[in-house]
């Protein structure tokens, strides 16, 4: 089965600075990986999607960038605000109709003034 | 549109109780599934459906039953809890069986298991 590793449990940055996430994989490469957001005691938000073919993806601050050959994605949020303080999950697919989506385990990240 | 939801918020059920997870969405949404979060551990598929009628198992389907008779609730079902269920449910949908399709998840229930 896939196995996903996110960087570190925590991260800590100042204000300001761009927060970078790692999500490593390993076994099969996927063909889409997602990133969500999730607050304190609230579902998961979806943020964004890349997929295989695409080197980068971009949305207002954040920006997401898929290595095949590294099996990594990095997640970056630049210009970083305490509002950005949360937990972030990588997930990936195969892209088959069938078969599911693979979890990281999340990185909580605190944005201190 | 009110999106995915799900009730109860919190549950404490003894070992050996049952109980219904309820959830629903008003997006017509043709698949949706169920996922638990334990600390330590990814979001986990328990149960899935991508239309009325149609269910299959996901990774985690021991001790959960479900069925989709319409397509805005999909209900998850435990028919005899155990401490090891105590976790935090998540129900998600999306619009079709595409990956691309945004996922959108309800606020989680949190079930303790005594």
């Amino acid at each position: 089965s896939q196995k996903i590793e996110q960087n570190s449990e925590a991260l800590n940055i100042q204000e300001g600075k761009t927060a970078t996430l790692t999500c490593n994989y390993t076994n099969y490469s996927p063909a889409y990986l997602q990133w969500y957001r999730q607050d304190p005691g609230r579902g998961p938000v979806f943020l964004l999607l890349i997929r295989e073919n695409e080197k980068e993806k971009r949305k207002e601050r954040l920006k997401v960038t898929f290595d095949t050959t590294l099996k990594q994605s990095l997640f970056h949020i630049t210009a970083s605000q305490p509002a950005d303080s949360a937990t972030y999950l990588c997930a990936l697919h195969r892209g088959s109709t069938l078969g599911r989506l693979y979890f990281g385990r999340g990185t909580q990240l605190t944005v201190w003034p | 549109n009110a999106g995915v939801t799900q009730t109860p918020k919190f549950q404490v059920l003894k070992t050996g109780q049952s109980m219904t997870l309820q959830c629903a969405q008003d997006m017509n949404h043709e698949y949706m599934s169920w996922y638990r979060q334990d600390p330590g551990m990814g979001l986990r598929l328990i149960h899935y459906s991508v239309g009325a009628g149609i269910t299959d198992q996901g990774e985690v389907p021991n001790g959960y039953n479900v069925s989709r008779s319409t397509t805005e609730d999909f209900p998850l079902r435990l028919l005899s809890a155990a401490p090891s269920q105590t976790s935090v449910y998540f129900c998600a949908s999306r619009a079709s069986m595409r990956w691309e399709d945004t996922q959108y998840f309800g606020p989680g229930t949190r079930l303790t298991v005594l």
